[in-house]
């Protein structure tokens, strides 16, 4: 299976902290995507990131790629009490796999 | 953005009868759209894979006659649940793509509960 995998599962901090969630990944791909997901709601695309790529940012998200390691970063700066979310990585080769989450809480 | 549209957003239904959910690409032509399953606090399952005017290829352990799932038109694709059973009650979340899965808009789900 290609399924990411994400950790932590579960990521409580305070209102500006940073948060890092990371991402590993088993078989080659050509792109690495981050989601979010409100509770019961729709996912909503954050990033993208391709294959020959090693960093991309996007506001407060910065995203990490590592090929060799098979294995990505979300980091989101300066977070906030909205920012409150599941967020998974997703890989794309033929189809679009997701990994398993982890749930943000931001504490104001 | 593009904005996918899936209905209902929640159904009820009773044990044993059929269920249909839609999704539409409101504002592009989809060729491709994707039927997603999810467990609470669980990822994303790929269910199926629909282009339009073809047959969906199902992904392995999904039963093909149990979720059927139409693409008629390049704006609309249905998955229905038949006979339901408890064990159905998930959340489906469709997903749209206008270039075969390069760019892809997801819906806002619906939630399924089969009593």
């Amino acid at each position: 299976s290609q399924q990411g995998e994400e950790d932590p599962q579960a990521l409580s901090i305070q209102e500006g902290e940073n948060a890092t969630m990371n991402c590993s990944y088993k078989t080659s791909i050509n792109n690495l995507q981050w989601y979010r997901q409100n509770s019961g709601r729709g996912l909503v695309h954050l990033i993208l990131i391709r294959s020959n790529e090693r960093e991309k940012h996007s506001g407060r998200l910065r995203v990490t790629l590592d090929t060799s390691k098979k294995s990505s970063s979300l980091l989101i700066t300066a977070s906030r009490a909205a920012d409150t979310a599941s967020y998974f990585c997703a890989t794309r080769y033929s189809t679009l796999t997701f990994g398993k989450g982890t749930m943000l809480l931001v504490s104001p | 953005g593009a904005v996918v549209s899936q209905h209902p957003s929640r159904v009820i239904c009773k044990s044993g009868t059929s269920v249909k959910i839609e999704c539409r690409s409101l504002d592009f032509q989809a060729t491709t759209m994707f039927w997603y399953r999810q467990f609470p606090k669980q990822s994303l399952m790929l269910m199926a894979t629909s282009n339009e005017g073809s047959k969906a290829t199902y992904e392995q352990g999904v039963e093909k006659d149990k979720f059927l799932i139409n693409h008629a038109s390049l704006t609309l694709s249905t998955l229905t649940v038949t006979s339901a059973h408890p064990e159905d009650s998930s959340f489906y979340i469709c997903s749209a793509s206008p270039d075969s899965g390069n760019t892809i808009y997801f819906g806002e789900g619906s939630w399924l509960t089969v009593v």
